[in-house]
Order: structure tokens, then C-alpha cells, then sequence
């Protein structure tokens, strides 16, 4: 069975960091890219950017490039995604998703989700 | 980035109905469109890919047409484990962008 397994959800003050972590399991992990998406609370989708393992160089959103790091483990069958300098508006939950196809990309199988609540 | 919309925000529809959803790219997207399910405290599930490719294991109730910057996901016969939240996505440029989505519930 193809599975993305996401870390637990997390409260962060806003000006502090997080890093949010995405194991595979049953999936092709290192020549796919691994891409993370946010969603906010009764919100749309939204991509932040994405990694090919076996490549380890990310691409970014534009919106988020400043403040975001997304890596990569092939050991362990991991993707980070990192955020800096959180504010109240980064409350979302946090997904990975594998990235596949090309050129018709795109997201199959999904983590389960991280909250990540930015608050004071 | 390419702009995605969709109509209705919403709907409800009756047991067995064919309902209709649009998507609309701000561009020509040729056929990088995809259609995700998602239900409320779940993740997204990808239904359609490239305008009309079923994902496997989706029903067969499930359409989709389109090319360029309009696009239909369709129902043939609303059921009610379609009752959920539906975005289209496009994959046109590796910038990727979803619609606001549109949600199905039963009348």
C-alpha cells in the first residue's frame, strides 16, 4: 500500500520556525518528486514547492521562497518542509503528496495532513 | 501564476442527478487539468488527470472534458459518497494552482 505518513500537529508562536516531516512507505520515494501543499482553515489548495529526492535541488513558490526549506533524506524515505519566521496567517494543514506523471503532473498519494496553528 | 476558477462555489443536487462542475483557467492549459476529491478532515484524492483520465479505482460515474481554458468534471449520477469538495488543478506550468472549489452535498 502507497503511503505518506505526516509528523503530528503543532502549535507554534508566531516568529518561531517549523519543520514538518513526510515518511514513504510502499512508494517509490527517491525518483519521484515529493511536492507540499497548505491549506487554510476553510481555505483552498496551495503549493509551496517540491523536491526530487535522488536530485535533492527544490523548487519554491514565489509567495513563500524567502521563508521556506524543503529537503530530503533517501535513507529514510523522508521530506522536510521547513518554514521560518511563522505568522497567524501560516495556520494551515500542511500536506505532501507525491508528485507524478510529466508533462501531466500530479499529486497521488497524499499525506494525511499536518495542523499547524501559529498563535500567541 | 495561472489563475484557476470554479462554478458553482456550490451545489445540491437529488440522489441520482448529473451535476456539472466548471473550471476555468486564467490561460490556455491545453489538457494539464486535474479534478481532486476531498472530504472535510481528509486529504485531497485525485479523480481525474490530464482533462479525462480516470485515476484507478474511481467510478466510472466520474467524466471530464475540456481543453484550453474550460474545463467540466461531471457526475452522471450523483451518489452519496460524492457528497465532498472538488478542485481542479492545473499542471500546465510546474508553478501549480488550484481552484477555490466547489462543494456537493445532497438535496
Amino acid at each position: 500500500q502507497e503511503l505518506l505518513v505526516q509528523s503530528g500537529s503543532e502549535v507554534r508562536k508566531p516568529g518561531s520556525s517549523m519543520k514538518v516531516s513526510c515518511q514513504a512507505s510502499g512508494v517509490s520515494f527517491s525518483t519521484y518528486a515529493i511536492a507540499w501543499l497548505r491549506q487554510a482553515p476553510g481555505q483552498g489548495l496551495e503549493w509551496i514547492g517540491g523536491i526530487i529526492p535522488i536530485f535533492g535541488t527544490a523548487n519554491y513558490a514565489q509567495k513563500l521562497q524567502d521563508r521556506v526549506t524543503i529537503t530530503a533524506d533517501e535513507s529514510v524515505s523522508s521530506a522536510y518542509l521547513e518554514l521560518s519566521n511563522l505568522r497567524p496567517e501560516d495556520t494551515a494543514v500542511y500536506y505532501c503528496a507525491r508528485q507524478i506523471g510529466g508533462p501531466a503532473y500530479r499529486f497521488d498519494p497524499w499525506g494525511q495532513g499536518t495542523l499547524i496553528t501559529v498563535s500567541s | 501564476d495561472i489563475q484557476m476558477t470554479q462554478s458553482p462555489s456550490s451545489l445540491s443536487a437529488s440522489l441520482g442527478d448529473r451535476v456539472t462542475i466548471s473550471c476555468r483557467a486564467s490561460q490556455d492549459i491545453s489538457k494539464f487539468l486535474n479534478w481532486y476529491q476531498q472530504k472535510p478532515g481528509k486529504a485531497p484524492k485525485l479523480i481525474m488527470y490530464a482533462t479525462s483520465s480516470l485515476q484507478s479505482g474511481v467510478p466510472s460515474r466520474f467524466s471530464g472534458n475540456g481543453s484550453g481554458t474550460d474545463f467540466t468534471l461531471i457526475i452522471s449520477s450523483l451518489q452519496p459518497d460524492d457528497c465532498a469538495t472538488y478542485f481542479c488543478q492545473q499542471s500546465y506550468t510546474t508553478i501549480f494552482t488550484f481552484g477555490p472549489g466547489t462543494k456537493v452535498d445532497l438535496k
